[in-house]
């Protein structure tokens, strides 16, 4: 079936340091791939996506590569702030269920200190 | 242009009682889906409705849950009976189409049974 792994945290970061959170699926069709965030508190929103190989999703200086050959999508941001703290989910969509099912890995805290 | 609403945003029940969690969809989505978090988990699809009809309820527990999405107002995500172990966050998201459309989630709704 499909699933979704992704790095455990929490990532615990100084503010303006470089972010990578591991993202690695399996799925048996050609999935789509998302990023959400979850503030305290809040609902996911959609941060980017991408829906085929060598996609690059980007938003809010945010950026994930679809890799086929690697089965990836790890999330990278190049200098965190403090308001970045959240939890972040990796997530994927596949035609074999019409793209109607997301499947969300378990997430990963990130804490960005001042 | 309002996003998915979910009302109410907590809930708290005793053991044997009914939950009832409502949910608007963004204007223009007729395609809904229900997921559940699960303290420190990643989100679990558990159902998924157009107007009137229920697509997929594969992740639905076999008892005491149901979901309608009518053809006038919200949908609903109704547990029978509830006990400490339906405590979680719960959330409704929207499209706008099947396939690769995009998911718009809710605020979510705690529900705590105590």
């Amino acid at each position: 079936g499909n699933s979704v792994t992704q790095m455990e945290g929490p990532v615990t970061l100084s503010e303006e340091a470089f972010l990578t959170i591991n993202c690695t699926y399996t799925a048996t069709g050609y999935p789509s791939l998302f990023w959400y965030v979850q503030y305290p508190g809040e609902g996911l929103q959609l941060l980017l996506k991408a829906t085929k190989a060598d996609d690059k999703g980007s938003n809010k200086g945010f950026e994930a590569t679809y890799r086929k050959e690697t089965t990836s999508f790890h999330l990278e941001k190049g200098s965190v702030q403090v308001s970045d703290s959240a939890v972040y989910f990796c997530a994927l969509s596949d035609r074999d269920t019409g793209f109607q099912k997301l499947v969300f890995g378990t997430g990963t805290r990130l804490l960005v200190s001042p | 242009n309002a996003g998915v609403m979910q009302n109410p945003r907590h809930l708290v029940r005793r053991r044997g009682q009914e939950a009832r969690l409502r949910c608007s969809p963004m204007k223009g989505h007729s395609h809904v889906y229900w997921y559940r978090q699960l303290p420190e988990e990643g989100l679990k699809f558990m159902v998924y409705l157009q107007k009137e009809n229920i697509i997929d309820e594969s992740g639905m527990p076999k008892e005491r849950f149901s979901a309608e999405f009518p053809k006038e107002g919200p949908s609903i995500l109704r547990i029978q009976q509830v006990v400490r172990g339906d405590s979680a966050a719960y959330f409704c998201a929207s499209s706008q189409g099947q396939g690769q459309e995009t998911q718009y989630f809710g605020p979510g709704t705690r529900l705590l049974v105590l």
